[in-house]
């Protein structure tokens, strides 16, 4: 089965600009997370979908982030206006129950730097 | 709160020997699951190996095995017969229940395997 697609793979920007990110899951997860990944840093949850409802969105900073998940299936993530401490790179990934665990799978990521 | 440490930010080892990457956790649920993901320089994080908290018998896949410790709240990941490509970043996770929640990661160990 095809994995987690995301676009772009980087992005450079100006500070105060707009940008947005893509994620594809794989095909029949009902479950979308994304991710931030500071450097030297672990994952971190901005938040979680199950299909098109935006469940766990406790870390996302509303002020200038926004996500949407039409259909249950593909969703986006926007910076507006990006910051200097939004350069990152954003993870998407979804999952699937395996047995008795649900098992998350990442796609490559967007690298974004912020000039 | 749920914390991974992982307090070795680096680590070395030759093609063929064998490495152990150590892993703490706190908690106080009594049902969740444990994973250990591997991230390359390309960036995609790879599902290692996973472990549920209610078995006993420690996780093995191929050359990847764990000794999960419950009682201790440990959860190391030993890499036999280390090969050139298992160079990357490791991040040890934990999520409770069985549900789709984010995954809560470690800092991360910087694994270097030289020729």
């Amino acid at each position: 089965e095809a994995g987690v697609v995301q676009s772009p793979r980087y992005k450079i920007i100006e500070k105060k600009q707009p940008v947005a990110f893509w994620c594809n899951p794989i095909s029949g997860h009902n479950t979308l997370y994304w991710y931030r990944q500071n450097l030297g840093q672990g994952p971190e949850l901005l938040i979680r979908y199950e299909n098109e409802e935006a469940v766990d969105d406790s870390q996302l900073p509303k002020d200038r982030f926004s996500a949407e998940r039409l259909k249950g299936v593909d969703s986006t993530l926007k910076i507006q206006p990006a910051e200097l401490g939004d350069s990152a790179v954003y993870l998407c990934a979804s999952s699937r129950r395996d047995g008795h665990v649900y098992t998350q799978y990442f796609g490559p990521g967007t690298r974004l730097t912020v000039l | 709160a749920q914390t991974v440490t992982q307090s070795q930010p680096e680590m070395s080892v030759q093609e063929a020997e064998t490495v152990t990457l150590s892993c703490t956790y706190d908690t106080s649920e009594n049902n969740y699951y444990l994973f250990w993901y591997k991230q390359p320089p390309s960036r995609q994080m790879i599902l290692v190996i996973r472990q549920e908290a209610y078995k006993q018998q420690n996780a093995t896949e191929n050359r990847f095995s764990v000794n999960f410790q419950k009682a201790a709240k440990s959860f190391s990941l030993k890499i036999s017969d280390s090969q050139l490509g298992d160079t990357a970043m490791y991040f040890c996770a934990f999520i409770y229940s069985n549900s789709g929640y984010a995954l809560n990661f470690g800092k991360g160990t910087s694994l270097l395997v030289t020729p």
